[in-house]
């Protein structure tokens, strides 16, 4: 069973348009969050949610809105998506501060 | 706000070399992690030091913590093609945040 799960791992869409990601962790973590790594391989963190509450949220356009339904589950949605958009996306999970795990991640195309 | 400074960016090796990668910042750090990741793949935590001083070994590699608790190294001897990949190192700051270095692109040729 994996770990940490994204779907879908590739996407590919137009400017403007409306889109999300999805993140399910089975590890029974508390805390979940979503990178962006761009072309370069730099890896920064966009939000992070512990038992469904938002707790880091760093300066993220709001046209990107993070749910979280259950504290298994994390979803990202990006509006009016953007050429800049286009990187990879990888969600993770930790208990607490513990170690974080992640998951395959997004790869999001903008064209 | 927290930064880590990784170096090099790109290192290509003959298997069998050693080699180092740094990561250096002017803020401590309550612990470092390194991660390893593959093409296609994220990360994968290969140990967190914790301790000022802190040195851990991992088969070929050995990982370092100043006493400072604001750098970091990770050595590895004797390269191998296995090895090829991006490793990362991050640093845990305020709650739960980690701050990454930029990376470094290895390549072992055989």
């Amino acid at each position: 069973d994996t770990a940490v799960s994204q779907t879908p791992k590739y996407l590919v869409t137009q400017m403007g348009n409306d889109k999300s990601i999805k993140c399910e962790q089975n590890l029974g973590h508390d805390t979940m969050y979503w990178y962006k790594q761009d072309s370069k391989k730099f890896l920064k963190i966009m939000f992070s949610y512990n038992n469904k509450e938002l707790i880091i949220n760093e300066t993220v356009p709001n046209r990107f809105s993070p749910k979280s339904p259950d504290k298994a589950h994390l979803n990202l949605h990006i509006n009016s998506l953007e050429l800049g958009d286009s990187a990879v996306y990888f969600c993770a999970s930790s208990q607490g501060s513990a170690t974080q795990y992640f998951g395959p991640g997004t790869r999001l195309l903008v064209l | 706000t927290q930064l880590l400074e990784q170096s090099p960016q790109f290192l290509s090796i003959q298997e069998g070399e050693n080699l180092t990668v740094y990561c250096n910042s002017s803020s401590v750090f309550s612990s470092l992690q390194w991660y390893r990741q593959e093409p296609g793949e994220g990360p994968v935590l290969l140990v967190t030091v914790v301790t000022g001083g802190e040195v851990k070994k991992l088969k070929r590699l050995t990982f370092q913590f100043g006493d400072a608790r604001k750098d970091s190294s990770l050595h590895i001897t004797a390269a191998q093609p296995g090895d090829t990949g991006l490793y990362l190192c991050a640093g845990a700051g305020n709650g739960n945040k980690l701050v990454f270095g930029a990376g470094t692109i290895l390549r072992v040729k055989s």
